[in-house]
């Protein structure tokens, strides 16, 4: 079974700039979320889609970020623009349903100059 | 709000010891209980999950919920080494609730 695919891996951007990362669940899963992880810290939800709907997105910083999931497969992650406080590891997951375990990419990690 | 808690560590254990890493959360309603292990560099890993009261095996690894008490814990027994990681306890309070990660245990197996 072939785990949750994400890229790019790395990303170095300028402040104010703008970046996009992808995300490609393991097929069937309906769940699907978004992490952000800042060294040292444990992984904070942005947001989680329940198919192509969204179930919470109460931590994202919208007037920045947005996310998509079209046809309740694929999913991408905008920043725009980025600022300095954004640098950290974005993880995607994905999960079956909402309570079943959540299997995680190896994540981006973005860093803001 | 709902919390999840873990000493930061880190925590020594001698090579072919017990490691005990511990977890409490906020929410005496939550139902699921996942631990994951994080290596350096690297996105978190799956080891266990648990749902209802009492351990869970696997391996080497033992997860112990309390509800009760509204704690959950993670053994490992004759740790080796590669154990050495970050270890990331998350709490799923309810079907309509978002999953809380824990900031994580650091674990140190020593040889």
């Amino acid at each position: 079974e072939a785990g949750v695919a994400q890229s790019p891996r790395y990303k170095i951007i300028e402040k104010r700039q703008s970046v996009a990362f992808w995300c490609n669940p393991i097929s069937g899963h309906a769940t699907l979320y978004w992490y952000q992880q800042i060294l040292g810290q444990g992984p904070k939800l942005l947001i989680q889609f329940q198919n192509n709907g969204v179930v919470d997105d109460s931590q994202l910083p919208k007037d920045r970020f947005s996310a998509e999931r079209l046809k309740g497969v694929d999913s991408t992650l905008k920043i725009q623009p980025a600022k300095l406080e954004d640098s950290a590891v974005y993880l995607c997951a994905s999960s079956l349903d909402r309570v079943q375990p959540q299997h995680f990419g190896d994540g981006t990690r973005l860093s803001i100059l | 709000q709902k919390e999840v808690e873990q000493n930061s560590g880190p925590l020594s254990v001698p090579e072919g010891a017990i490691a005990s890493l511990n977890c409490t959360y906020s929410d005496r309603g939550s139902q699921s209980f996942f631990w994951y292990r994080q290596y350096s560099g690297k996105s978190p890993e799956l080891i266990m999950f648990i749902y209802s009261n009492g351990d869970k095996e696997d391996g080497r690894f033992t997860a112990q919920l309390n509800k009760a008490s509204q704690y959950v814990s993670l053994l490992i027994r004759d740790s080796q080494p590669s154990d050495s990681a970050t270890y990331l306890c998350a709490v799923n309070p309810s079907r309509d609730d978002k999953i809380i990660f824990g900031k994580g245990t650091r674990l140190h197996i020593l040889p």
